[in-house]
């Protein structure tokens, strides 16, 4: 099947720091992934739409300064969280479109990222 | 659009009961859903999938019904197991815009 691997599963930065989270496509490729976010007792919320070779699409209300996107490879897309305040505090998830995924998408199993 | 859950909705049943676990979706425009199924700390796991031409589909132990009428859809799952313990997530998908929404999600927990 298809296979997202996500990297770190979870990381702990200080305040005012950037951290950069990994989502990897381990056994196909993958042009399109989705970076979501998703605070405790609450659903994911999608953030962008990665693409490969272009700059990433923003959703409504997400900030692309803070929320930088890289999609520079197949099998590679990272989300690095700029500048990370306690509120950035979250659970980021990447999905990656995959005709061999269940569904069609393939999800990662997701960083816990908390700023102290 | 977006549906944005600000609680997870809690739905307690016993081990070998049937749940049914409800979901609204925004988009009258949907043409795909998708009920996932995240366990604590996990990403969403595919549990089973229903094109707008359709109005049901079953699965093995599972059920989803759609109701485009009123842009509603349902997962029933048959004899429900404690392994079944989990938050539920419907998202749908309109194929132009080749992503998903999530709704708001519900907590499944099954009692031994």
């Amino acid at each position: 099947g298809a296979v997202v691997s996500q990297h770190p599963s979870r990381v702990i930065c200080k305040s005012g720091t950037s951290v950069k989270i990994e989502c990897r496509s381990l056994d196909f490729q993958a042009t399109t992934m989705f970076w979501y976010r998703q605070f405790p007792k609450q659903s994911l919320m999608l953030m962008a739409t990665s693409n490969e070779g272009s700059k990433a699409t923003y959703e409504q209300g997400v900030e692309k300064d803070k929320f930088l996107i890289n999609h520079a490879s197949l099998t590679l897309s990272t989300l690095t969280v700029t500048s990370a305040h306690p509120e950035d505090s979250s659970f980021y998830i990447c999905s990656a479109k995959s005709i061999r995924g269940l569904g069609g998408y393939t999800f990662g199993s997701g960083t816990r990222l908390t700023v102290v | 659009g977006e549906s944005v859950g600000l609680h997870l909705p809690t739905l307690s049943v016993q081990e070998g009961d049937n749940s049914i676990i409800n979901c609204a979706y925004s988009n009258s425009a949907s043409d795909y859903f998708i009920w996932y199924k995240q366990e604590s700390g996990k990403g969403p796991q595919f549990i089973i999938d229903i094109r707008s031409n359709m109005d049901k589909r079953q699965g093995q132990r599972v059920t989803v019904l759609l109701n485009k009428t009123v842009k509603h859809l349902s997962l029933q799952i048959a004899a429900t197991q404690p392994g079944d313990s989990a938050v539920y997530f419907c998202a749908e998908n309109m194929n132009n815009f080749n992503k998903f929404y999530f709704g708001s999600g519900t907590k499944l927990n099954v009692k031994p």
